[in-house]
């Protein structure tokens, strides 16, 4: 079944840690997102990327990178993470000429920096 | 700037009756998508709904329907015959017609009751 997979689903760790938060979709979608979740607020776009090869930051400023060596693979990198990253990170992606270019979310990563 | 504002933070139904979520946003765009997502609990977020500015006609997808007032930039949800399994995050979100980029109000939570 077509999808959009977040692994780990939630993850705490020390302060200083380097972490990488995977996302994987099987529907061979061209363009993939990630998202920036505070509790209780809105989402805020932080990285997107339109294809192999291709990465661009979002409308948050980040400190996380992202890396786009397969279609379907869009992995967000902190190296040293900090309690100010504690969030929640979304993953999308979507298709051009599908549905006007809808975004198809995955479950999301609950990151705890302590 | 697009920005968008969803001015009810929580709300409140009872089962089997109707609940309007708000939402306006600003823009000085005319053609842009406006949607509305539902982020159940622990759960991903899916589409609920998508309105195209230039249509003049409401959209409507079974239970739910959108009031959408392109003069008064206001875009509200009514759910209809409320069910418990409506119980969610409800977020507003604006798309300029030509990028990929979703700008997200902060949110009602719905409850629904029985």
């Amino acid at each position: 079944e077509a999808d959009i997979y977040q692994t780990p689903r939630y993850l705490v760790i020390g302060t200083g840690k380097k972490i990488t938060l995977e996302c994987s979709q099987t529907m061979g979608h061209d363009k993939m997102y990630w998202y920036q979740q505070d509790p209780g607020m809105e989402l805020h776009l932080i990285h997107y990327s339109y294809g192999v090869n291709s990465t661009e930051k979002g409308d948050l400023s980040s400190e996380s990178t992202v890396s786009r060596i397969r279609t379907e693979h869009f992995p967000l990198t902190l190296e040293s993470a900090r309690p100010s990253h504690t969030s929640q990170y979304l993953c999308a992606s979507s298709v051009a000429g599908v549905n006007h270019n809808e975004q198809f979310f995955g479950p999301g990563t609950r990151l705890t920096v302590l | 700037a697009q920005t968008v504002t969803q001015s009810q933070p929580e709300m409140s139904v009872q089962e089997a009756e109707t609940v309007t979520l708000s939402c306006t946003y600003d823009t000085s765009e005319s053609d842009y998508y406006l949607f509305w997502y539902k982020q159940p609990p622990s759960r991903q977020m899916i589409l609920v709904i998508r309105q195209e500015a230039y249509k003049q006609q409401n959209a409507t997808e079974n239970r739910f329907s959108v009031n959408f007032q392109k003069a008064a930039k206001s875009f509200s949800l009514k759910i209809s015959d409320s069910q418990l399994g409506d119980a969610a995050m409800y977020f507003c979100a604006y798309r300029s017609y030509n990028t990929d980029k979703l700008i997200f109000g902060t949110g009602t939570r719905l409850q629904v009751f029985p």
